[in-house]
């Protein structure tokens, strides 16, 4: 089975320029999870989507930040304009979600630099 | 709200040596509790988990963990530690928000070390 799918892997941009990452859930889970990685920060959820509806976006830094779930299988992540301090791992995940306790599975992350 | 700590930011080991990593968690019922493994360029695998049942959690790649509620912890252990385990580890607890969706913290990681 593909796993969660994520574009791009890489990504340069200048600043003030907008940025969309693009995931892929694994087929037929219905929890998706986008998070950011930095070294200072660590590991932190931005949003996550249950049956493509956002549930909780409290991690969203900023209105810069925006997260889309159009259909079940495609989610975007859009940073307009972004900023150097956006720079970051950022990882799509997925889980069936039916009852707590279910693993979430990560995607490869798509490493963003802002220049 | 739940929360993790990994206490070890970073931990070194002869290959062959055995190996503990700490995990202590917050949360005012019984959580669910994982561990990944990030390599270098890579996604979070997960290695492990606990739901309910036996506190002694077989894992892939040879790991174990050890649930212990009167401790709040969710240690990692291998026996024997090989090269390839160089990486950084993960815990998580995760628990069901308001809506009864799950919702996973993460700890801040451990980087793992392996020395010939």
């Amino acid at each position: 089975d593909a796993g969660v799918i994520q574009s791009p892997r890489h990504e340069v941009t200048e600043m003030g320029q907008e940025v969309t990452l693009r995931c892929k859930p694994i087929s037929g889970h219905n929890s998706l999870f986008w998070y950011r990685q930095t070294m200072m920060r660590g590991l932190e959820l931005l949003i996550y989507f249950n049956n493509n509806v956002p549930i909780d976006d409290s991690g969203m830094p900023e209105d810069r930040f925006s997260a889309k779930m159009p259909n079940a299988s495609f989610s975007t992540l859009k940073i307009q304009p972004s900023e150097p301090r956006d720079s970051a791992v950022y990882f799509c995940a997925s889980s069936l979600s039916g009852s707590s306790g279910n693993t979430i599975y990560f995607g490869e992350g798509s490493w963003l630099t802002v220049v | 709200a739940q929360s993790v700590t990994q206490p070890d930011i970073h931990i070194t080991v002869s290959e062959g040596a055995s190996l503990e990593l700490r995990c202590n968690y917050s949360y005012g019922a019984t959580p669910y509790l994982f561990w990944y493994v990030q390599s270098p360029g890579q996604g979070l695998q997960l290695l492990l988990k606990y739901f309910s049942g036996d506190t002694l959690v077989q894992g892939i790649k040879g790991f174990e963990a050890e649930f212990k509620r009167s401790q709040s912890s969710f240690n990692l252990r291998k026996p024997s530690v090989h090269w390839s385990d160089a990486a950084e580890y993960f815990c998580a607890v995760g628990a069901g928000d308001s809506g009864g969706y799950q919702k996973v913290t993460f700890g801040t990681g451990t980087k793992l070390q392996v020395i010939p």
